[in-house]
């Protein structure tokens, strides 16, 4: 199993730019999730799926849209990207049919840069 | 949402134990108790999750007093690959459903030689 992938690794924006961070999972679960890491902060929660066609908004959901096609992947949509947003990008899933409880597997991150 | 208060940082040396401790007043009677690693650059990485009394695995021991209104990772001889930062995280285990995961600041661990 790859577990969570994050496409892509690095990326420069300018300011106003749009684009969409990828994030796949392989382990079948339905909970996805995607957090962003400010330097020297901790992780904030920006929007979450519990399935396929089910998405919801975290603590920091502003100037983000997300969808939930397929139970596989959560891309997640910067409409138009500002400096506030220069990040690390975290996604993640958990199981939460099994008995997984709140373990939350993450993916190796994006690094965005808006200039 | 539970909040959840930990030290900032903390210092150790190898072969210590080191115990951190989170504050978690508000915790509601269907929230689990989870604690998570994270290295620079990295994702954060799941350790040790807890209802109460006493949970052990391989990596960590976890404590939770009867009242559940804060709890202890217990990291035994620590070693420089210990430094990292770890978070506690309370939240719902709900099958089927899912909710709302909200990381704390964390507490930055170093272990010096």
């Amino acid at each position: 199993n790859a577990g969570v992938t994050q496409t892509p690794k690095f990326q420069v924006l300018k300011t106003g730019q749009s684009m969409t961070l990828q994030c796949a999972q392989d382990m079948n679960h339905e909970y996805m999730s995607w957090y962003r890491q400010d330097p020297g902060m901790g992780l904030r929660l920006i929007h979450y799926s519990v399935g396929a066609g089910i998405t919801d908004q975290g603590e920091v959901p502003n100037g983000y849209n997300v969808s939930r096609s397929t139970t596989e992947d959560f891309p997640l949509r910067l409409l138009s990207a500002a400096p506030s947003q220069t990040s690390v990008y975290f996604c993640a899933s958990r199981d939460t049919t099994s008995g997984g409880g709140n373990e939350q597997f993450f993916g190796p991150g994006t690094r965005l840069t808006v200039l | 949402l539970a909040k959840t208060t930990q030290p900032i940082s903390m210092d150790s040396y190898e072969g210590q134990e080191v115990n951190i401790t989170c504050s978690h007043n508000n915790i509601a009677t269907n929230d689990y108790i989870t604690w998570y690693q994270q290295f620079p650059s990295q994702g954060p990485r799941f350790i040790i999750q807890g209802y109460k009394t006493k949970v052990t695995n391989e990596v960590a021991s976890l404590f939770i007093p009867a009242d559940r209104k804060s709890s202890t990772l217990s990291l035994p001889r620590v070693s420089l690959s210990d430094t990292a930062v770890y978070y506690c995280l309370v939240g719902q285990v709900i099958y089927n459903q899912g909710g709302k995961l909200i990381f704390g600041q964390g507490t930055e661990l170093s272990v010096k030689p």
